[in-house]
């Protein structure tokens, strides 16, 4: 397709598992963004990664939050030992180049944490 | 501490009436707004924009109104229709940073037929 595409868009896993998220941005933009939305809030800024470059890592809530970029396209998140507080919406998005004020989004992935 | 601020958890309009959603931001680093559109279990979706050197832009139905000076933004729609019921979202961005978006709760929108 031609959007954002996000995988799985719901994932229930008990707490204390691995859970890993997908997203293939849209072919041809080089920023990707990973966002996350928690139940009644706004969407939080995780982390975001642009062509080559080293990632911006400053919104990532803890140490057991991480994410991959390979090959400049599809980005793995990767939350170790859930707790209950990671269950939100995470939700990827993709842009031309960093700066690109318009980001467009998949649509996202539901995370539980029983 | 927030920096985008949208005080109206929800809104209920009458359909072919005007609806008014509020944001007010905090950083004055701001450079440009957005507006996004959320349906259930959808992706936020691009709506309108503004740059900060402008007061107005208009697309449509819809149209962003920014007020540095009280680093105030709305987004008007006229005429409101029943698809427009949705949540939406202001978002600003400083174009010194690298890109990501600072986005406010949101507003639940309902236009009743």
């Amino acid at each position: 397709g031609a959007g954002v595409s996000q995988s799985p868009s719901n994932k229930v896993t008990e707490k204390g598992k691995d859970v890993e998220l997908r997203c293939d941005p849209i072919s041809g933009h080089t920023a990707l963004y990973w966002y996350r939305q928690s139940l009644g809030q706004g969407l939080e800024f995780l982390i975001y990664f642009q062509g080559n470059s080293a990632p911006d890592k400053s919104g990532l809530p803890s140490d057991r939050f991480s994410a991959e970029r390979t090959g400049g396209s599809v980005s793995t998140l990767t939350i170790q030992r859930t707790q209950q507080e990671d269950s939100a919406v995470y939700l990827c998005a993709s842009s031309l180049k960093t700066g690109e004020v318009t980001q467009h989004f998949g649509d996202g992935t539901r995370l539980s944490i029983l | 501490d927030q920096q985008v601020k949208q005080n109206s958890p929800s809104l209920s309009v009458q359909e072919g009436r005007i609806s008014i959603l509020n944001c007010d931001y905090t950083n004055s680093m701001f450079d440009y707004f957005l507006w996004y559109k959320k349906y259930p279990a959808e992706g936020p979706t691009f709506l309108i924009s503004i740059s900060s050197i402008k007061d107005k832009n208009e697309d449509g139905r819809f149209t962003v109104f920014l007020n540095k000076s009280a680093k105030h933004l709305s987004l008007h729609i006229v005429p409101s229709q029943p698809g427009d019921s949705a949540v939406y979202f202001c978002a600003a961005i400083d174009g010194g940073s690298q890109g990501n978006l600072i986005f406010g709760k949101g507003t639940k929108l309902s236009v009743k037929p």
